[in-house]
């Protein structure tokens, strides 16, 4: 696999349940980024966590980072339909880069 | 609260032409960056810029582009001569320090680049 691969990669969903989104990727990081994009439009930037930290919150989202297994996940509780988006894990290497490594993403859509 | 902007929100240019791309990055950054997104295809890094000069780019990053910060606030993109394949999304991005140390790296809206 390659560096920041989510999975899956669509997930729908109903209005009010949790999705789950997580992420893997191959060498060490410094940290991880979650980002949103709705169709065709910008990156939102959702939570950092860094490489010594486990869970991070905020707000209906929870991000948990797993330095052993290499994987991080996105809960977002409590779906909207304004969820609806494209979620990316970006990480960076700890191998002296300035660049976010993006992954592939998973196309949520929540249902009304 | 304090974004990154960019303009023009879409761009549409013949092959062949140059193009430059603007961004006006969050004021007390100090690191910026270009990105860019081919239609369905990840988001891949281009170049950071530090201090005025080049810190790193990638392979994509040839001798057609080249980066600048012509002022205080601005930060371009140019694309010396446009092909087919440089039709994408450019993201440009900044953070208050590397990426290395932790900093979140906030993007702009995007440019939306269509090479005819």
């Amino acid at each position: 696999s390659q560096q920041g691969e989510e999975d899956p990669q669509a997930l729908s969903i109903q209005e009010g349940e949790n999705a789950t989104m997580n992420c893997s990727y191959k060498t060490s990081i410094n940290n991880l980024q979650w980002y949103r994009q709705n169709s065709g439009r910008g990156l939102v930037h959702l939570i950092l966590i860094r490489s010594n930290e486990r869970e991070k919150h905020s707000g209906r989202l929870r991000v948990t980072l797993d330095t052993s297994k290499k994987s991080s996940s996105l809960l977002i509780t409590a779906s909207r339909a304004a969820d609806t988006a494209s979620y990316f894990c970006a990480t960076s290497p700890t191998s002296g880069t300035y660049k976010y490594i993006f992954g592939t993403g998973t196309r949520l859509k929540v249902l009304a | 609260e304090p974004e990154v902007t960019q303009t023009p929100s879409h761009q549409v240019t013949q092959m062949g032409q140059e193009v430059i791309l603007r961004c006006v990055p969050i004021s007390n950054h100090l690191y910026f960056y270009w990105y860019r997104q081919i239609l369905g295809q990840k988001v891949e890094f281009l170049v950071s810029f530090y201090n005025n000069e080049i810190s790193e780019k990638s392979e994509i990053f040839d001798d057609q582009f080249s980066v600048e910060r012509p002022d205080g606030s601005n930060f371009t993109l140019k694309i010396r001569s446009t092909k087919l394949e440089d039709s994408a999304m450019y993201f440009c991005a900044s953070s208050w320090w590397s990426s290395g140390v932790g900093a979140e790296q906030y993007f702009g809206p995007g440019t939306r680049l269509t090479v005819t």
